[in-house]
């Protein structure tokens, strides 16, 4: 079965780092493109980053040079990277998968949430 | 201000269809057959719908179908039951540095 969980959310500040992670099993990450999508509280869903199969990645002009979208291939994990933090990157994270021969998503984590505040 | 424009909030009764909208440009809806639609419940993760415009997932109700004209987009679901009630957004693959892009929701409420 295909699972996705997120973790490392919480209450961080602005001008601050934190490190989100996205465990899967049931398939290899480093098979799939994954991305990162994030939703502001009562708004709707943005897209935050993508990781190639090939390890290339593209961000959002919104988080570009802050955020850093990585994986371990030993682990089966995704990772996206925040710096530099803004009140406007609070937000649920969620990890999800592209469909191995589409261009959609097929499965997504249940999310993690980010609170950037003083 | 999200990348593809969607109705805030669309409604009908039990057993009657909607059309939920989703309109981009020539570089996502446009330029590819790549739309997908995602339904979201109150506190839980997007659910693909729709996905290459029209195609349904296995365990997505028929009721659920996609189509596209020039730069436009559409999400119908028929006979609608009280369960449909959820967010749902469109999707676009994209030509330009943003490959995936997202409308800003809609809101279907089952009366």
């Amino acid at each position: 079965e295909v699972q996705l969980v997120e973790s490392g959310g919480g209450l961080f500040q602005p001008g601050g780092s934190l490190r989100l992670s996205c465990t899967a099993s049931g398939f290899t990450v480093s098979n799939y493109y994954m991305t990162w999508v994030r939703q502001a509280p009562g708004k709707g869903l943005e897209w935050v980053s993508l990781i190639y199969t090939g390890g290339d990645t593209d961000s959002a002009a919104s988080v570009k040079g802050r955020f850093t979208i990585s994986r371990d291939n030993s682990k089966n994990t995704l990772y996206l990277q925040m710096n530099s933090l803004r009140a406007e990157d609070t937000a649920m994270y969620y990890c999800a998968r592209r469909y191995i021969s589409g261009f959609h998503f097929d499965f997504w984590g249940q999310g993690t949430l980010v609170t950037v505040s003083s | 201000q999200s990348a593809l424009t969607q109705p805030a909030s669309v409604s009908g009764s039990p057993g009657q269809s909607i059309t939920i909208s989703c309109t981009g440009t020539s570089s996502d809806v446009g330029g590819h057959n790549y739309v997908s639609w995602y339904q979201q419940h109150p506190g839980k993760a997007p659910k693909v719908v729709i996905y290459n415009v029209s195609n349904r997932p296995s365990g997505v109700s028929n009721r659920f179908s996609g189509s596209k004209s020039d730069n436009t987009a559409s999400l119908t679901i028929s006979g609608l039951q009280a369960e449909d009630e959820a967010d749902y957004y469109c999707s676009s693959y994209t030509s330009s540095s943003t490959p995936w892009v997202f409308g800003g929701g809609t809101k279907l409420t089952v009366l």
